[in-house]
């Protein structure tokens, strides 16, 4: 069990660009999950994937905002003409699937910075 | 919409005192979940409640969920330093997949 993986760590862009971080789940986990936090703030629901399927999606993401989990395996996350309002902790979770009780085991995060 | 809210929101507390964290949901909700956070780290999940009435209970945190009065606590015994930490409580609306996470609680236990 190596953990819940993310990159890159850090991201600096600028106003405009568009960015692309990758999760990569603990092997043997269906679901995965993507979440942004802000300083001081708990971590906000983005999207949930099972397997490759996305199965839900917060109205919160704009359509600027695009996830992917192509063979159900590690994730994407692209964020498009990025703006300052972006710069945020991109976090990542997975859990097992099936009881409804499985912990989910999160990422160190990837951090954006949007100037 | 589903709304999660804890208290207090900073907590600074002496070793060795019990203290109790609170976190409100406002409609009806299968499961809650508390997480720790440590300054600059991401989030480790602690314990996942799924009925009326569940404990668990790890170490120096105890976890309690009354469904009926939409409220779940995290007591604390005999703080020791290294329980320092933001601790987050989440919900997930029935029939959705969806978490929403309280605001934090940020505990500091003072040597």
């Amino acid at each position: 069990d190596t953990g819940v993986s993310q990159d890159p760590r850090h991201k600096i862009t600028k106003r405009g660009q568009n960015v692309t971080f990758r999760c990569d789940p603990i092997s043997e986990h269906n679901r995965l999950y993507w979440y942004r936090q802000t300083l001081g703030q708990g971590p906000e629901f983005l999207t949930y994937f099972q397997n490759e399927a996305q199965l839900e999606k917060s109205r919160l993401l704009s359509d600027r905002f695009s996830a992917e989990r192509p063979k159900g395996s590690f994730s994407t996350l692209e964020i498009q003409r990025t703006e300052q309002g972006d710069s945020a902790m991109y976090l990542c979770a997975s859990s097992p699937g099936g009881e409804r009780q499985r912990k989910q085991f999160f990422g160190p995060g990837t951090r954006l910075t949007v100037l | 919409e589903l709304k999660v809210e804890q208290n207090p929101l900073f907590l600074s507390m002496q070793e060795g005192k019990n203290y109790t964290i609170y976190c409100n949901y406002s409609t009806t909700s299968d499961r809650l979940y508390w997480y720790r956070q440590d300054p600059g780290k991401s989030l480790e999940s602690l314990f996942v409640l799924l009925s009326n009435g569940a404990v668990k209970q790890e170490g120096r945190l105890m976890a309690s969920l009354d469904t009926k009065a939409r409220l779940s606590t995290l007591h604390i015994t005999a703080a020791v330093h290294d329980l320092s930490a933001t601790y987050f409580c989440a919900v997930v609306t029935s029939g959705t997949y969806k978490y929403i996470f309280g605001t934090g609680t940020r505990l500091k236990v003072l040597a």
